[in-house]
């Protein structure tokens, strides 16, 4: 069975930092795009990341580029988010998901997601 | 970006009913090396994560009852859920792949 369970949220003050954990099993982890997608409490659905099979290619939306990096480790099978300089409105759920990829009509790796965990909570707040 | 915009933002449906959510893209997510639309569908239930429904605008993810239906093409898409059931309670978001993944607001399905 596809799991993901993602970690490492908590209470942060504007300007701090946290790393988010993602834990795969049931899958080859290797095979797969892995995402990262928010959701602010009553919120809709936000994506956020994207990092490539062999972590080579990092996408970022433009909300959080320059401040959050993605990356993998394949011999923990676990994608993390190191997020910096959080701000207020970067209080959210956090999701990760496989990405199914598909033929990309541009430079962008397309494919749908896949979210199977239950999200991890980060509240920016003094 | 292409943006997604989904209507209505809220809809209440009696048991058994038909529900219909429609989700409308800036530009066509429609890509002809092919054929395929590069549409999705998410249902989010109260106090849970979202969960993938449809993908390719129509494909059924595995598991998912056949009373859900996506149709559509280019930019103007469907998601029917045929006999509305209680557990179908949830928030259903569509969402482009064609380019930077970017979903619409989502759409609140209750029972009337």
């Amino acid at each position: 069975e596809v799991q993901l369970v993602e970690s490492g949220g908590g209470v942060i003050r504007p300007g701090g930092s946290v790393r988010l954990s993602c834990a795969a099993s049931g899958f080859t982890f290797d095979d797969y795009d892995m995402t990262w997608v928010r959701q602010a409490p009553g919120k809709g659905l936000e994506w956020v990341s994207t990092i490539n099979r062999n972590g080579g290619s990092k996408y970022y939306a433009d909300s959080v580029k320059g401040r959050f990096t993605i990356s993998r480790d394949r011999a923990r099978k676990s994608l993390f988010l190191q997020m910096n300089s959080l701000r207020a409105e970067d209080t959210a759920f956090y999701y990760c998901a496989r990405v199914i990829r598909v033929a990309a009509p541009g430079s962008f790796p397309s494919g749908w997601f896949d979210p199977r965990g239950q999200g991890t909570l980060v509240t920016v707040s003094s | 970006d292409i943006v997604m915009t989904q209507s209505p933002d809220s809809l209440a449906v009696s048991l058994g009913e038909r529900a219909t959510i429609n989700c409308k893209s800036s530009q066509s997510v429609f890509y002809s090396f092919n054929n395929k639309n590069y549409l999705a569908w998410y249902q989010q239930k109260p106090g849970q994560p979202p969960k993938l429904l449809i993908y390719w605008a129509s494909t059924r993810e595995s598991g998912v009852p056949d009373r859900f239906s996506g149709s559509g093409s280019g930019t103007d898409f469907t998601l029917t859920i045929s006999s509305l059931q209680a557990e179908d309670v949830a928030v259903y978001y569509c969402q482009q792949y064609y380019t930077t993944p970017f979903f619409g607001q989502g759409t609140k399905l209750e029972i009337k």
